[in-house]
């Protein structure tokens, strides 16, 4: 595809529940990154892959939050146990090395 | 402390007015500062790059002015179009730091009314 698509659009959970979030960067991008973005906030950073290197999860809230990514392709984000203040906007964005991130449309995550 | 502010939160003009949409920051050393343009739904859209060295972009009807000294970007609208009504997010990058470790203003909301 031309850009950064996420699946799903939208995901609403009840508390407790496990969640995955997708992600496919654009073919050829070596770096891929999550955001979360709260209502009316600006976005955080979550996690970053960059080719082959350890990712860096510095900004990952807490344990209950983990990344993948296979190579240079798909990365998923799960959320277990989730709770209400994980409700937000998830975003993916990625780049050729450290150059201008392309961000996809997010998933909107509603925790009941 | 790494911080990027934005002021107005939020603003209304009518069509064809400009505007201008501040960025103060207090990252530090700095390397760049990046526009961004996050129409509702949608992910942010980057507008401009600027270095240390450079002090004003533009991108079409969008400009933007960076002044090193005192640690002040702003983005200018010219004539804007309906179309402009978004949110404009400020992102600084630390020089030092690996430059993926942006660091994201609130934005500021933007709505243009015909």
């Amino acid at each position: 595809g031309a850009g950064v698509s996420q699946s799903p659009s939208n995901k609403v959970t009840e508390k407790g529940k496990d969640v995955e979030l997708r992600c496919d960067p654009i073919s050829g991008h070596t770096a891929l990154y999550w955001y979360r973005q709260r209502l009316g906030q600006g976005l955080e950073f979550l996690i970053y892959f960059q080719g082959n290197s350890a990712p860096d999860k510095s900004g990952l809230p807490s344990d209950r939050f983990s990344a993948e990514r296979t190579g240079e392709s798909v990365s998923t984000l799960t959320i277990q146990r989730t709770q209400q203040e994980d409700s937000a906007v998830y975003l993916c964005a990625s780049s050729f090395g450290t150059s201008v991130q392309y961000f996809g449309p997010g998933t909107r995550l509603t925790v009941t | 402390k790494n911080q990027v502010e934005q002021s107005p939160q939020s603003l209304i003009i009518l069509e064809g007015k400009n505007c201008t949409l501040q960025c103060n920051y207090t990252v530090s050393p700095f390397s760049n500062l990046r526009w961004y343009k996050q129409d509702t739904g949608r992910g942010p859209v980057s507008l401009t790059i600027m270095t240390f060295s450079e002090n004003t972009k533009s991108n079409g009807r969008y400009t933007a002015t960076l002044d090193a000294d005192t640690k002040q970007s702003s983005l200018h609208i010219t004539a804007s179009q309906l179309s402009d009504s978004a949110s404009y997010i400020c992102v600084v990058s630390a020089y030092g730091d690996s430059s993926y470790k942006l660091i994201f203003g609130s934005g500021t909301r933007l709505l243009v009314r015909p």
